[in-house]
C-alpha cells in the first residue's frame, strides 16, 4: 500500500462546476497535510496546508480533513479552465522534521 | 533571495559523466529538500538538510548521488557515473520550521 494514495484521473469537469479531489493515507501519524497544484512543465505550488479535522476554506478553494478516515480533500468550486493541472496531496508525519510525502498527482480537467 | 533558485535549469550529459546540480534556498529558510519527478511520476523523495545536516538521506537511490550544503544555504547534488535512469527533473525546496515547501522551477537532466 502507498503511503499517499490519489486517483490518477484524469478528472474532467465543466467550467463553473465543482471539482473534487481525493486523497487517503496510511500512517496514523501524520500530522499535515498540504494541496499542491502542478502545471504543465512547472514546478508544484502550495495552494493549500490543513493541520486539524474539518475544512479549511481560502476563496474558491476547500481543504477537508478526516483523520478518523485517514482521508483528505479539495474542493474547487466554481471550476475555470486556468485550475486545469494536477493536483499533488502530501503528507507529513512527525518525527519526521518537514519532509512530505506526495502522492502521484490527480490530472484535472476543467473543460470551457 | 525572492525564490529558490535552481542551476542550471536544462542539463545534457553523457552515460557515466558526472553532473553536479545546485540549489539556492530563499533566504532565512533553514530546511532544503531535494525530489525528483520522472516524466508522469509523482515526486520522489531524495534527501532534506536541517541547516547544513542531513537528518534524512533515506531516499537517495545509491551511492552515486550525494548531496550537501554549506552556510546553511546553497545545496549540491552531485551525481556520479550518470546512468539513463537518473533522467529526470530535480526539484529542490526549501521552508521555514514544517510549513509547506516553496519549490524552485527545477532542472531537467537528460542522460544520453
Amino acid at each position: 500500500q502507498k503511503e499517499v494514495e490519489q486517483n490518477s484521473g484524469p478528472l474532467s469537469v465543466p467550467e463553473g462546476a465543482i471539482a473534487s479531489l481525493n486523497c487517503t493515507y496510511s500512517d496514523r501519524v501524520s500530522q499535515s497535510f498540504f494541496w499542491y497544484r502542478q502545471y504543465s512543465g512547472k514546478s508544484p505550488e502550495l495552494i493549500m496546508s490543513i493541520y486539524s479535522n474539518g475544512d479549511k476554506e481560502d476563496g474558491r478553494f476547500t481543504a477537508q480533513l478526516n483523520k478518523a478516515s485517514q482521508y483528505v480533500s479539495l474542493l474547487i468550486r466554481d471550476s475555470q479552465p486556468s485550475d486545469s493541472a494536477t493536483y499533488l496531496c502530501a503528507v507529513n508525519r512527525a518525527n519526521q522534521g518537514g519532509k512530505l510525502i506526495f502522492g502521484q498527482g490527480t490530472e484535472l480537467s476543467v473543460k470551457p | 533571495g525572492a525564490g529558490v533558485s535552481q542551476s542550471p535549469s536544462n542539463k545534457v550529459t553523457e552515460k557515466g559523466k558526472d553532473v553536479e546540480l545546485r540549489c539556492d534556498p530563499i533566504s532565512g529558510h533553514t530546511a532544503l529538500y531535494w525530489y525528483r519527478q520522472s516524466l508522469g511520476q509523482g515526486l520522489e523523495f531524495l534527501i532534506y538538510f536541517q541547516g547544513n545536516s542531513a537528518p534524512d538521506k533515506s531516499g537517495l537511490p545509491s551511492d552515486r548521488f550525494s548531496a550537501e550544503r554549506t552556510g546553511g544555504s546553497v545545496s549540491t547534488l552531485t551525481i556520479q557515473r550518470t546512468q539513463q535512469e537518473d533522467s529526470a527533473v530535480y526539484l529542490c525546496a526549501s521552508s521555514l520550521f514544517q510549513d509547506g515547501y516553496t519549490f524552485g522551477s527545477g532542472t531537467r537532466l537528460t542522460v544520453v
